[in-house]
């Protein structure tokens, strides 16, 4: 079973246009990870936040982390066509060995 | 190359057939990890390595499942007797920073006719 759930599943928008996905999750967590797979690839580590901090910033990224509600967002700003891909949350369980991931977010961003 | 190197890119195998996936972490990360990843879904967890270490197993489907990195660098993960349910790319990850910032391959793309 998967411990995060993106929402929206899907999202289409143009670009130069901005993109917010949302992950909540079930646990306690020590910190939490996004991740980005382009089609036929590996996944990629776009940034962490840990349980301590509220939001941080890398580049177009921008992502929150609300322990209360045990959820987070990844805002991607001025989006770009090279930036269609699948976004995933990943969470390591409080005292387990192991990083458990969502389901995804497929972004596509038209030219 | 410097990235995590998976093999065979693409496996097809019959069903009942036995197969082995390879991974090559990057050179000195401590941490390696296998997840399943099925059409349209994200990872799903199998097994983690912390050297030699198998620390934990828990996401192995079953005991047709088996994993091990016995130098505590390249990983074999076997699959025995492989069902069509197997089908799915697998993936292997290491870090040098236990769970924190995964390096992926690109995995393994199993078929199991």
């Amino acid at each position: 079973s998967q411990q995060g759930e993106e929402d929206p599943q899907a999202l289409s928008i143009q670009e130069g246009e901005n993109a917010t996905m949302n992950c909540s999750y079930k646990t306690s967590i020590n910190n939490l990870q996004w991740y980005r797979q382009n089609s036929g690839r590996g996944l990629v580590h776009l940034i962490l936040i840990r349980s301590n901090e509220r939001e941080k910033h890398s580049g177009r990224l921008r992502v929150t982390l609300d322990t209360s509600k045990k959820s987070s967002s990844l805002l991607i700003t001025a989006s770009r066509a090279a930036d269609t891909a699948s976004y995933f949350c990943a969470t390591d369980v409080e005292y387990g060995n192991k990083l458990v991931f969502g389901a995804g977010t497929i972004l596509r961003v038209k030219s | 190359g410097a990235g995590v190197s998976q093999s065979p890119r693409y496996k097809v195998a019959k069903r009942g057939q036995d197969v082995a996936l390879r991974c090559d972490p990057i050179s000195g990360h401590v941490s390696l990890f296998w997840y399943q990843q099925a059409l349209g879904q994200g990872p799903e967890f199998l097994t983690y390595f912390q050297n030699e270490a198998q620390l934990d197993k828990s996401g192995l489907p079953s005991d047709r499942f088996f994993a091990e990195r016995p130098e505590g660098s390249v990983s074999t993960l076997k699959i025995q007797r492989t069902q069509q349910e197997d089908s799915a790319v697998y993936l292997c990850a290491s870090s040098s920073t236990g769970y924190e910032k995964l390096f992926f391959g690109s995995g393994t793309q199993l078929s199991v006719l």
